[in-house]
């Protein structure tokens, strides 16, 4: 595709229960990024994954939070046992390699609802 | 750590008029690089525009420009000949390197007036 994708577009979970977020980045793009939107606040930082480099895994918040990227392409976030401070908008950005120089293309994020 | 401050958390400007918005950040690092993303209601993080701290030049796109002030650590970012287009969310972002991941303050929502 042209952009960035995700899915699903919208999520509402039950507190407990476990979701996974999908990111499709730009096809080629070696760089893939995951953050946090919640309300009022500005995005957070949760992850990166640069080529076939270890993840920057700093920003995420818990250890219910994982990420993964298959083939250095589609990634998947794993929020686990949600609670109700899980819900945000989870966007997910890819650029080409890495450098900031480059623009960071961010897809239109999952709206996650925990009950 | 790295801080960025948005003070505004909302502003309007009737169209066609300028406005200015604010960001300050702190860092001790000397080279870092500043940006500013527009998020319309599609919710997709547009990059307006960036600055690169070593440059003493103020980075411009279009009728957007920003006026960097390294020593007070500000990087506000003007829009002239605002447009109904321009209504979003603008935030300032802040990064140490090229490879390193973006520090958001927490936006400014802007409103242009028909």
């Amino acid at each position: 595709g042209a952009g960035v994708s995700q899915s699903p577009s919208n999520k509402v979970t039950e507190k407990g229960k476990d979701v996974e977020l999908r990111c499709d980045p730009i096809s080629g793009h070696t760089a893939l990024y995951w953050y946090r939107q919640s309300l009022g606040q500005g995005l957070e930082f949760l992850i990166y994954f640069q080529g076939n480099s270890a993840p920057d895994k700093s920003g995420l918040p818990s250890d219910r939070f994982s990420a993964e990227r298959t083939g250095g392409s589609v990634s998947t976030l794993t929020i686990q046992r949600t609670q109700q401070e899980d819900s945000a908008v989870y966007l997910c950005a890819s650029s080409p390699d890495g450098s900031l120089t480059d623009t960071q293309y961010f897809g239109p994020g999952t709206r996650l609802t925990v009950l | 750590a790295q801080t960025v401050t948005q003070s505004q958390p909302e502003m309007s400007v009737q169209e066609a008029e300028t406005v200015t918005l604010s960001c300050t950040y702190d860092t001790s690092e000397n080279n870092y690089y500043l940006f500013w993303y527009k998020q319309p209601p599609s919710r997709q993080m547009i990059l307006v525009i960036r600055q690169e701290a070593y440059k003493q030049q103020n980075a411009t796109e279009n009728r957007f420009s920003v006026n960097f002030q390294k020593a007070a650590k500000s990087f506000s970012l003007k829009i002239s000949d605002s447009q109904l287009g321009d209504t979003a969310m603008y935030f300032c972002a802040f990064s140490r390197d090229i490879y390193e991941k973006l520090t958001f303050g927490t936006g400014t929502r802007l409103t242009i007036i028909p």
